[in-house]
């Protein structure tokens, strides 16, 4: 069955721009979370949605938003763009809400530049 | 609430060689613990995971880990090191309550010399 697909795979954006972000899951999978990497602070968890409902949000200002749609396709949106948003932005899928007995199955990543 | 700490950023170890990664974990109650594993400008690579029952679980890829509730920990183990190891190595945690979500660690980075 086709993984978790993220579109796009690389992204370059200005300062003060925004961006908008895609993961369609797995066949099936209800549950879609978003993840932030960076080298110096690892994964750090943006938020949840289960069922187009946020079930979970991490600690990020408001900037940061996200959406489920009925299909559970899900987007993510960063506005007002800073430096510090660089990072590889990771989706990740499960059929439950907080990740089923075998965690979650990931998407390759967006990697964000913001120049 | 739920953290989880690898000690090492970085550990390195000679091909045929038994490797370690370390990983100790805080949640309330009965954790569920993963290791997932990263190749460059890849996503996350689920390897094995703890949910109940025998303490010494075993995935992909040769590797295993042992849960230590006492010490809690689960670090992840393999007997003999190979070149294609190398990449970045992730702990996570998650709690039984439905409103869980997965935490993980800041990784660490595994190097295998030949």
């Amino acid at each position: 069955k086709a993984g978790v697909t993220q579109t796009p795979r690389y992204l370059i954006k200005t300062r003060g721009q925004q961006v908008t972000l895609s993961c369609s899951p797995i066949s099936g999978h209800r549950s879609v979370s978003w993840y932030q990497q960076t080298p110096g602070q690892g994964l750090q968890f943006l938020f949840e949605y289960f069922s187009e409902t946020q079930r979970n949000k991490g600690n990020f200002p408001g900037r940061f938003s996200g959406r489920q749609f009925s299909n559970s396709r899900s987007e993510m949106n960063v506005s007002t763009l800073e430096l510090g948003d660089s990072a590889l932005y990771l989706c990740a899928s499960s059929a439950i809400t907080g990740g089923d007995l075998d965690g979650y199955t990931f998407g390759s990543g967006t990697r964000l530049t913001v120049v | 609430a739920q953290s989880v700490a690898q000690p090492e950023d970085q550990v390195n170890v000679a091909e045929g060689n038994p490797l370690t990664v370390k990983c100790t974990y805080s949640v309330s109650g009965n954790p569920y613990l993963f290791w997932y594993v990263q190749y460059p400008n890849r996503g996350l690579q689920f390897l094995l995971k703890y949910i109940t029952g025998d303490n010494l679980v075993k995935g992909s890829y040769g590797f295993e880990a042992e849960f230590n509730k006492s010490q809690t920990s689960f670090h992840l183990k393999k007997p003999s090191a190979l070149v294609s190891d190398s990449a970045l190595y992730f702990c996570a945690v998650r709690g039984y309550s439905s409103a869980s979500k997965i935490i993980f660690g800041s990784g660490t980075r595994l190097s295998i010399r030949p």
